[in-house]
């Protein structure tokens, strides 16, 4: 079955980087779009990032943008988010999901990971 | 300040049916679709509802979405205890160009 694994998290210093991966299973990697979705301690759902199937685009929120990257490696069939100058306003949990390939859109999960949590902190 | 606007919480009784509102704007839900989220303590979201009104398999038709305009509405009937969660909306964004969820709504059956 569909699995998404994430790793990667930790406590941090301010300034720092950290990479997250989201290791998948159960399906066809390289077929489907994934994003990171994270959420502040005791906070709301905040979308972070979406990599297109075959990595040639990718979007991001603005909140992030020049700072996190996202990526993939088809080999490894994982997904990747690699944070720079972390702030502390970074720290969460940070989920994978995958499209949803049934969907019309091109923002909609089906599958979602249990997430890593990143601690931001000096 | 979430681009899409929920209400932070809403209640009903075992039974009851309960609406939950989601407003956006044109360039969200007025132009893409849809999707809600349940958020149970301790877990992961869970895909309720995406493209406005479909069910992902093993949803019970409790479940129910509808959207019209720039906004967009989850309806749960039968309400049960297990049904206390948080519940998100959310939509693809096409000037931001980016995916945008509501604040969330807290879900209490009484």
């Amino acid at each position: 079955q569909v699995q998404l694994v994430e790793s990667g998290g930790g406590v941090v210093q301010p300034g720092r980087s950290l990479r997250l991966s989201c290791a998948t299973s159960g399906f066809i990697f390289s077929s489907f779009a994934m994003n990171w979705v994270r959420q502040a301690p005791g906070k709301g759902l905040e979308w972070v990032a979406l990599i297109s199937y075959d990595g040639s685009y990718n979007y991001y929120a603005d909140s992030v943008k020049g700072r996190f990257t996202i990526s993939r490696d088809k080999s490894k069939n994982t997904v990747y988010l690699q944070i720079n100058s972390l702030r502390t306003e970074d720290t969460a949990l940070y989920y994978c999901a995958r499209d949803n390939p049934s969907s019309g859109s091109i923002w909609s999960f089906d599958h979602w990971g249990q997430g890593t949590v990143v601690t931001v902190s000096s | 300040q979430s681009v899409l606007t929920q209400p932070p919480s809403v209640s009903a009784a075992p039974g009851q049916k309960v609406t939950i509102s989601c407003s956006g704007s044109m360039s969200n839900i007025g132009k893409n679709y849809v999707s809600w989220f349940q958020q149970l303590p301790g877990t992961a979201p869970k895909v309720l509802i995406y493209d406005n009104t479909r069910r992902p398999s093993g949803i019970p038709d409790r479940f129910s979405a509808s959207k019209s305009g720039t906004s967009a509405t989850l309806d749960i009937t039968g309400l049960q205890t297990g049904d206390e969660a948080d519940y998100y909306c959310g939509s693809w964004d096409s000037s931001l160009t980016a995916g945008v969820f509501g604040g969330g709504t807290k879900l209490t059956v009484l």
